[in-house]
């Protein structure tokens, strides 16, 4: 199975800052990744597919890049409704992989 | 609009057995693949099953030979099959749509509320 590791776990930032995921696979994914929102109580929302597509309606501030093993998930401005925990998740093979989620917190 | 619902939930006793049904609207269900997806009690996602176009399966190890996926096609439904239930599969359980892509396979591009499993004595 492919491995799927994030770092940080947690993420303290304020609203206007830079903030960077990292998400780290235990092969090569080439760009098969994807990476998702979660608030609290709801379900995950898809923001990036293909490492660094953006997916329709989601805001500018928000990018991906990466290939292979390495990826990161950027946040240009943080705005307040950017609290939230991300996740990424492999969709080179099956079995599909999440990566365990940053939680980004003020 | 795309709508993913989630019935079928609830508490059950170890060793027990649920069926989950995920109701779908808004889009032409024969044509995706669908997947659980499930989330335990504070923690984080973890892939459960998919079932293709075609009815083609997978599992992941922990639940591969306890749990059914299967789809009605003519009824908009996705179905969870959950046998012999452990403490270890109390979660949030998603259905989700697979997107289309250029890839054999694609990210999830839609995710019900999610139904709560318990698994309790």
């Amino acid at each position: 199975d492919i491995q799927m590791t994030q770092s940080p776990s947690t993420l303290p930032a304020s609203v206007g800052d830079r903030v960077t995921i990292t998400c780290r696979a235990s092969q090569s994914i080439s760009s098969w990744l994807a990476w998702y929102q979660q608030k609290p109580g709801k379900a995950p929302k898809l923001l990036i597919s293909k490492a660094s597509n953006l997916e329709s309606g989601v805001p500018s501030r928000f990018s991906g890049s990466g290939s292979a093993t390495e990826f990161t998930l950027t946040i240009s401005s943080l705005q307040p409704d950017d609290f939230a925990t991300y996740y990424c998740q492999q969709y080179h093979s099956p079995p599909w992989t999440f990566g365990q989620g940053t939680k980004v917190e003020i | 609009e795309v709508q993913l619902v989630e019935s079928g939930g609830g508490l059950v006793q170890p060793g027990g057995s649920l069926r989950l049904s995920c109701a779908a609207s808004g889009f032409t269900f024969s044509r995706y693949d669908m997947h659980w997806v499930r989330q335990a009690p504070g923690k984080g996602l973890e892939w459960v099953s998919v079932i293709g176009t075609t009815g083609d399966t997978y599992y992941p190890v922990s639940v591969k030979g306890r749990f059914t996926i299967s789809r009605e096609n003519a009824k908009n439904s996705l179905y969870l099959q959950m046998n012999n239930l452990r403490a270890g599969d109390t979660a949030v359980y998603y259905c989700a749509r697979e997107g289309t892509c250029s890839s054999v396979s694609c990210p999830l591009d839609y995710w019900g509320q999610g139904i709560l499993v318990t698994v309790s004595s």
